[in-house]
């Protein structure tokens, strides 16, 4: 059954440094998204990215994040200079249609 | 600000009972309903989705969807150990954007 992938499962980082965070989604899927997940709360919307372009963006998504497709197959959820609170689980989702998400494993990404 | 409340549980019922789960959004334009289940340390696992108002069944699982009373609910038929975990409901308020608003989950322990 196909499914997405993520690497690195898990990234630790020291604090202002860059980071990018790797997903390859379902194949035959055109929409993909970001959502973050920090240790014991809700999982939150981050950005969705439909036709090589961010299709709606949380508040939480500011100038600190990017998004990339570079080629047919990864999409990439870069962070400029990492923040503590920037520690969490990061999942990547992917649609064939614009709701049924599925999501990847997640990245655990660990700022010192 | 669209939320999506559920009940804050945890939630414990012996093998073999019927588990319900329980969500209300706040925002009536809501137009499809996640129900995810998500393993501690894992990502969320897609269960069932929703549209209509109605029950929606697919094996143990029924979706449960009224729209007037902004609710949504998951009954789980037939309890099993395995089924222990956290459950996310999500809501999609624009189809198009596909992006989710997730609750805080309800934590379910099924007992032996």
């Amino acid at each position: 059954e196909p499914e997405v992938t993520q690497t690195p499962s898990h990234q630790v980082t020291q604090m202002g440094q860059e980071v990018i965070l790797r997903c390859v989604p379902i194949s035959n899927h055109l929409y993909f998204y970001w959502y973050r997940q920090i240790l014991g709360q809700k999982v939150e919307f981050l950005v969705s990215f439909y036709n090589n372009e961010i299709s709606e963006k949380s508040e939480i998504f500011d100038d600190q994040f990017s998004v990339e497709r570079p080629d047919g197959s990864n999409f990439t959820l870069k962070i400029r200079s990492t923040k503590l609170e920037d520690s969490a689980m990061y999942f990547c989702a992917s649609s064939d249609r614009a709701d049924t998400q599925y999501f990847g494993p997640g990245t655990r990404l660990t700022v010192l | 600000q669209k939320e999506v409340e559920q009940n804050s549980g945890p939630l414990s019922v012996p093998e073999g009972a019927i588990a319900s789960l329980n969500c209300t959004y706040s925002d009536r334009g809501s137009q499809s309903f996640f129900w995810y289940r998500q393993y501690s340390g894992k990502s969320p696992e897609l269960i069932m989705f929703i549209y209509s108002n109605g029950d929606k069944e697919d094996g143990r699982f029924t979706a449960q969807l009224n729209k007037a009373s902004q609710y949504v609910s998951l009954l789980i038929r037939d309890s099993q150990p395995s089924d222990s975990a956290t459950y996310l409901c999500a809501v999609n308020y624009n189809t198009n954007a596909g992006k989710s608003t997730f609750g805080d989950g309800t934590t379910l322990t099924v007992k032996p």
